[in-house]
């Protein structure tokens, strides 16, 4: 699969449980996005990697929110003491550095009870 | 920061009729706006790309057409076809801050 690939598909969680999701973008990318799209909206930005470094952080992300890209390959997303309002779809996406074009994956839908 | 304004939030055009969808942004300074393609349960897709260097860019019944200085872009679908029914997304970057619309929800009548 050359495809950007995310996991879990689906997770279901209580408040205040932790969650983590993972990404796994198209080899060859060395950019890694993380976005959050509820219903009716579009994707909200939240962070991005090149390489291994974070370059950017959203004011949406709040403290609960800490990513990782350790080797500069796959992303985790976590997710501590999860809200109801944290409930979304988180989809990653990822690029080259020299080109813009964002491929996404097929995200994960959060729900939180 | 940049805002990306999206209109209409829906569309309904009769299968074979044109489709316009328009986007405003405010940062003078983007420079890259792809369209996406969001089908219902799905990931979105990249259908078509515009580089602030360019003022109009055509892919077969698609083209994008860019305005800089009225920083506004549009996205334009022609021979509407029932599988054209999907959520579009248009998107404005500079350097690596990307925003994106809040989408149009198109319909294709039969």
């Amino acid at each position: 699969d050359t495809g950007v690939s995310q996991n879990p598909r689906h997770k279901i969680t209580k408040r205040g449980q932790n969650v983590t999701f993972r990404c796994d973008p198209i080899s060859e990318h060395n950019r890694l996005y993380w976005y959050r799209q509820t219903l009716g909206q579009g994707p909200e930005f939240l962070t991005y990697f090149q390489n291994e470094a974070q370059l950017e952080k959203s004011r949406l992300l709040s403290d609960r929110f800490s990513a990782e890209r350790p080797k500069g390959s796959f992303s985790t997303l976590e997710i501590q003491r999860t809200e109801q309002g944290d409930s979304a779809m988180y989809l990653c996406a990822s690029s080259l550095a020299s080109n813009n074009e964002q491929f996404f994956g097929p995200g994960t839908r959060l729900t939180v009870l | 920061g940049e805002n990306v304004e999206q209109h209409p939030s829906t569309l309904s055009v009769q299968e074979g009729d044109s489709a316009v969808i328009k986007c405003t942004y405010s940062d003078s300074a983007s420079n890259y706006f792809p369209w996406y393609k969001q089908e219902l349960g799905k990931r979105p897709q990249l259908i078509i790309d515009i580089r602030s260097n360019v003022g109009e860019k055509k892919d077969q019944r698609i083209a994008v057409t860019l305005n800089k200085t009225a920083k506004h872009f549009s996205l334009h679908i022609t021979e509407t076809q029932p599988e054209d029914s999907a959520v579009y997304f248009c998107a404005a970057i500079r350097d690596d801050k990307i925003i994106f619309g809040k989408g149009t929800r198109l319909h294709i009548l039969p």
